[in-house]
């Protein structure tokens, strides 16, 4: 089993849509949690960035994190073709040293 | 402000080839991160430096994998010889200390035939 498990979709939705996207993970021990924006030929670019369970909004993104049942996700409002991308949820463990796990992406389609 | 340029973009070579790859991290940076990213998977982080010093290289395949970063500012990562399963795209990463925020380059591509 992965430590970060992460649907890769693709996911396809029309212009406007509310876009709920998922990771769950199996180590009680992650700490911090952040979603990734990655379009195609492209690094990867931070969007949210958070520590604690609850919700935490930027625009029309919100992320969302539920330490109890080990579970993330991303919700995009009003969603634009301009978001089509893969989106990557990332967790830092402390093992002695902080390490970044990435999830496999899930592939978004947004449809004008 | 630049972002983290990295070169070549795209490179083709026949196993057992070397290769190398060139990453220039954000002005002011100390940490530099090499990742690799396979098909439809996400980045897997192979070596992290804090200035000039490699403080985690566990995931480097130290039998052909190599790395350095003189004076603490440019990074290159190397293969040799290559394999047809190093087929990936290798990204380099920055932030300005480890924890903060990295910024990813665009990458390198890499094709093995």
């Amino acid at each position: 089993q992965k430590e970060v498990e992460q649907d890769p979709g693709p996911l396809s939705v029309p212009e406007g849509a509310i876009v709920s996207l998922n990771c769950t993970y199996s180590n009680s021990a992650f700490q911090y949690f952040m979603w990734y924006r990655q379009y195609s030929r492209k690094g990867p670019e931070l969007l949210m960035y958070t520590y604690s369970s609850g919700n935490k909004e930027d625009g029309r993104f919100t992320a969302q994190v539920d330490k109890s049942s080990k579970y993330i996700s991303l919700f995009i409002r009003d969603s634009q073709p301009s978001d089509s991308a893969t989106y990557l949820c990332a967790m830092i463990i402390n093992t002695g040293g902080f390490k970044t796990i990435f999830g496999a992406g899930t592939r978004l389609f947004v449809k004008a | 402000e630049a972002g983290v340029v990295q070169s070549p973009r795209y490179k083709i070579i026949e196993k057992k080839q070397p290769v190398a790859f060139w990453c220039n991290p954000i002005s002011g940076h100390n940490t530099l991160y090499w990742y690799r990213q396979n098909l439809g998977q996400g980045p897997e982080l192979l070596i992290r430096y804090e200035n000039e010093e490699a403080v985690d290289d566990s995931q480097l395949p130290k039998d052909r994998f190599s790395a350095e970063r003189l004076k603490g500012v440019d990074s290159t990562l190397k293969i040799q010889p290559a394999e047809l399963g190093d087929s990936a795209v290798y990204l380099c990463a920055s932030s300005r200390i480890f924890g903060e925020t990295q910024y990813f380059g665009p990458g390198t591509r890499l094709l093995v035939l």
